[in-house]
């Protein structure tokens, strides 16, 4: 399995508060991605880095903000959750963009009341 | 997890039978194509990807198909076993140098005993 870490692995949390999750990766991937899943919807990308310092808007980035300081740390934070942003969170690495395969985490279940 | 698998399409097969799971996409400039599995409170798995440029490409009890002419792609499960009892979904990369991965719904597939 590829070496994907996320946390926290499951979270709730009041709505109008701040939330972040991490992904953490050990394999020197260049890219690195955040998607939320939701009943009804295929995996929807909110974010995705390229490099140190370098991200881009995904699908539904609004309310969305992320992070990458180091290689192997991917942060997406909340800044003000809101009830809608109820969702599973995955983080997915790939050595390239689009054509191959990505390796996702495990996941991090987030509820917001 | 568990919500991950409500309003999708199911497929219910007997053990030891095979099972054929289909996608449907729309980008006639799609390039590659991507099989995941994703089990109850897990990441997706992948499984078995393949290009435009091939019809067919067998794994290990699997077989993905690719019928561009129709957009359709199916993977093809022999012997199905209790343990192939997930989700699964498609994904396709929109073609060219850039471009991410675009995630279909998905399908559950039950295995009886």
């Amino acid at each position: 399995d590829a070496g994907i870490t996320q946390s926290p692995r499951h979270k709730v949390t009041e709505t109008g508060t701040p939330v972040t999750l991490r992904c953490h990766q050990t394999e020197n991937h260049r890219y690195m991605y955040w998607y939320r899943q939701d009943p009804g919807h295929g995996l929807r990308l909110i974010h995705y880095s390229y490099g140190v310092k370098d991200t881009d808007k995904g699908e539904v980035s609004d309310g969305y903000s992320v992070s990458r300081s180091k290689t192997e740390d991917f942060l997406l934070t909340l800044e003000s959750a809101t009830s809608s942003q109820t969702s599973v969170y995955f983080c997915a690495i790939s050595e390239r963009q689009g054509d191959q395969p990505q390796h996702f985490g495990d996941g991090t279940r987030l509820s917001i009341l | 997890g568990e919500s991950v698998g409500l309003h999708l399409p199911t497929l219910s097969v007997q053990e030891g039978d095979n099972s054929i799971i289909n996608c449907a996409y729309s980008n006639s400039a799609s390039d590659y194509f991507i099989w995941y599995k994703q089990e109850s409170g897990k990441g997706p798995q992948f499984i078995i990807d393949i290009r435009s440029n091939m019809d067919k490409r067998q794994g290990q009890r699997v077989t993905v198909l690719l019928n561009k002419t129709v957009k359709h792609l199916s993977l093809q499960i022999a012997a199905t076993q209790p343990g192939d009892s997930a989700v699964y979904f498609c994904a396709d990369h929109p073609g060219g140098s850039q471009g991410n991965l675009i995630f279909g719904k998905g399908t559950k597939l039950s295995v009886k005993p």
